[in-house]
């Protein structure tokens, strides 16, 4: 079962940053934070992951709160291309990844 | 490098049969996962193949089957095709076994008729 709470929708203007979050108060020390998105007809893709510190790569930044019970993801300029599903994900490295129904992110014009 | 490649991308096929997809990693990837997505129940993980052996399984019944070459390549199986069996299947490569980064590939999108 999925172990995180995503709102199921978001919309963000193109250009401006989105902010998606999510909620996993029941996560276990040695869980990690992942993010995936999956775009219409294609497979999920590898967006970032993080442990407790910030994270960013070239796609997104990550925050995690110090409690770890929540995190962010942020997708700094969003363009019309980063209309997706996005999953929050937390897991050890002996689990399998379990996806939730995610947020479905549009971008707008 | 190559991505994860599935085949065939689109089947149709009707109840009673049964069918084959095949998943060719990323090069020097071991681990293959498999999954199904359907609009109702999501994505839902059906098994992982490291180094020829299944190392975790999903809640499906046994009419799913899968199994890994010794050049990584997976396919997988699904005997007595039923209607509720019509979904997109998923294959993800890692590099390691239990590996939570995954490369997907485009899936193979099943119909059963």
């Amino acid at each position: 079962d999925a172990k995180t709470t995503q709102p199921p929708s978001m919309d963000c203007a193109e250009g401006r940053a989105a902010n998606l979050p999510c909620n996993h108060s029941t996560i276990s020390g040695n869980e990690y934070v992942y993010w995936y998105r999956q775009i219409h007809s294609q497979g999920p893709q590898y967006i970032i992951h993080g442990l407790k510190n910030n994270e960013t790569n070239e796609m997104a930044s990550l925050i995690i709160t110090e409690d770890r019970k929540s995190s962010t993801l942020i997708l700094p300029h969003a363009t019309l291309r980063d209309t997706a599903v996005y999953y929050c994900i937390v897991l050890s490295g002996a689990q399998k990844l379990v996806f939730g129904q995610g947020t479905r992110l549009t971008i707008n014009p | 490098k190559a991505g994860v490649t599935q085949t065939p991308r689109y089947l149709i096929k009707t109840r009673g049969q049964q069918v084959t997809l095949s998943c060719s990693p990323i090069s020097g990837h071991r681990s293959v996962s498999w999954y199904q997505q359907t609009p109702g129940q999501g994505l839902q993980f059906l098994f992982e193949y490291f180094s020829e052996t299944q190392r975790n399984k999903g809640n499906f019944p046994g009419r799913f089957s899968g199994r890994q070459f010794s050049n990584s390549r997976s396919e997988m199986n699904v005997s007595t095709l039923e209607l509720g069996d019509s979904a997109l299947y998923l294959c993800a490569s890692s590099g390691t076994v239990g590996g939570e980064k995954l490369f997907f590939g485009s899936g193979t999108q099943l119909s059963v008729l």
